[in-house]
C-alpha cells in the first residue's frame, strides 16, 4: 500500500514566479491536510481538504497561498509570486474518512532565490 | 506564550539509554496524543498515537498522557543509534468540523552515541 506521494521533492523558484506543490494521499484516504516546517520551528497546519472542498483554511497566509483538492487527481498547493519567506518545506498528509491518525509525505522543499 | 511547548534539545545519550522526552501544552480541549518520528529532510512518522490520559506501550517506546497537568511524555528503552532523529509531538482536539487538525511541538533532536 503506497503511502502519501509528494512531487516534486524538491523545487527552485526565482522570487515573483509560482510554485505548485502535488499530493497524492494514500489510498481509501479522502481527507487531506498542508502543513509548512520553516528551519528551526515545528510544523505548523495550513490547510484542510476534502475532495472538492475546502473544510478549513484557518492557516494559510491571506494573500498569494491557494489549495485544491479536484474530484480526480492529486492535491495541489499553489503559490503565486513567490517570496523568499517562503523557502521551507511543505508537507502534506492524509488520514482515512473516518478520521483518526494522519500519515505524512516526504514532503516537497521549496527553496525562493 | 505556545499552544505546545517542547525543548528543542539537542539531547545526546549513550547506546541503550533509556530516553524521555516530554512536551507541555495549554490547550484543555486537546484529547489525541501523538509522537512522529522526522530523520533529516524526511517526512515525519508516526510512532505512538493516544487517546486521553494513561499510557501506551509498543515495543521499546512508551507514551504516557497526564491530563491534569497537560504533559505528556515518550520513553525509549534500549535506545539505539537509528533512533537518532528529530521527535516531535502532536495533539489535537479530535475529529471536528475541522478535521482532526495537529498542533505540533518544535520537536526535540536527539543522537545516540556509539
Amino acid at each position: 500500500n503506497a503511502g502519501v506521494m509528494q512531487n516534486p521533492r524538491h523545487l527552485v523558484r526565482r522570487r515573483g514566479q509560482e510554485a505548485r506543490l502535488r499530493c497524492s494521499p494514500m489510498k481509501g484516504h479522502s481527507h487531506v491536510y498542508w502543513y509548512r516546517q520553516l528551519p528551526e520551528e515545528g510544523l505548523k497546519f495550513m490547510v484542510y481538504l476534502q475532495k472538492e472542498n475546502i473544510i478549513d483554511e484557518s492557516g494559510m497566509p491571506k494573500e498569494r497561498f491557494s489549495a485544491e483538492f479536484p474530484k480526480e487527481g492529486p492535491s495541489i498547493l499553489r503559490i503565486q509570486q513567490v517570496v523568499r519567506g517562503d523557502s521551507a518545506a511543505y508537507f502534506c498528509a492524509s488520514s482515512p474518512s473516518t478520521g483518526g491518525t494522519a500519515y505524512f509525505g516526504p514532503g516537497t522543499r521549496l527553496t525562493v532565490t | 506564550q505556545k499552544e505546545v511547548e517542547q525543548d528543542p534539545g539537542p539531547l545526546s545519550v549513550p547506546e541503550g539509554a533509556i530516553v524521555s522526552l516530554n512536551c507541555t501544552y495549554s490547550n484543555s480541549a486537546f484529547q489525541y496524543f501523538m509522537w512522529y518520528r522526522q530523520y533529516s529532510r524526511k517526512g515525519p512518522e508516526l510512532l505512538m498515537y493516544t487517546y486521553s490520559s494513561g499510557n501506551k506501550e509498543d515495543g521499546r517506546f512508551t507514551a504516557q498522557v497526564d491530563k491534569s497537568s497537560k504533559y505528556i511524555s515518550l520513553f525509549i528503552r534500549d535506545s539505539q543509534p537509528s533512533d537518532s532523529a528529530t521527535y516531535l509531538c502532536a495533539m489535537s482536539a479530535g475529529i471536528t468540523g475541522g478535521g482532526n487538525k495537529l498542533t505540533f511541538g518544535t520537536g526535540t533532536q536527539l543522537k545516540v552515541e556509539l
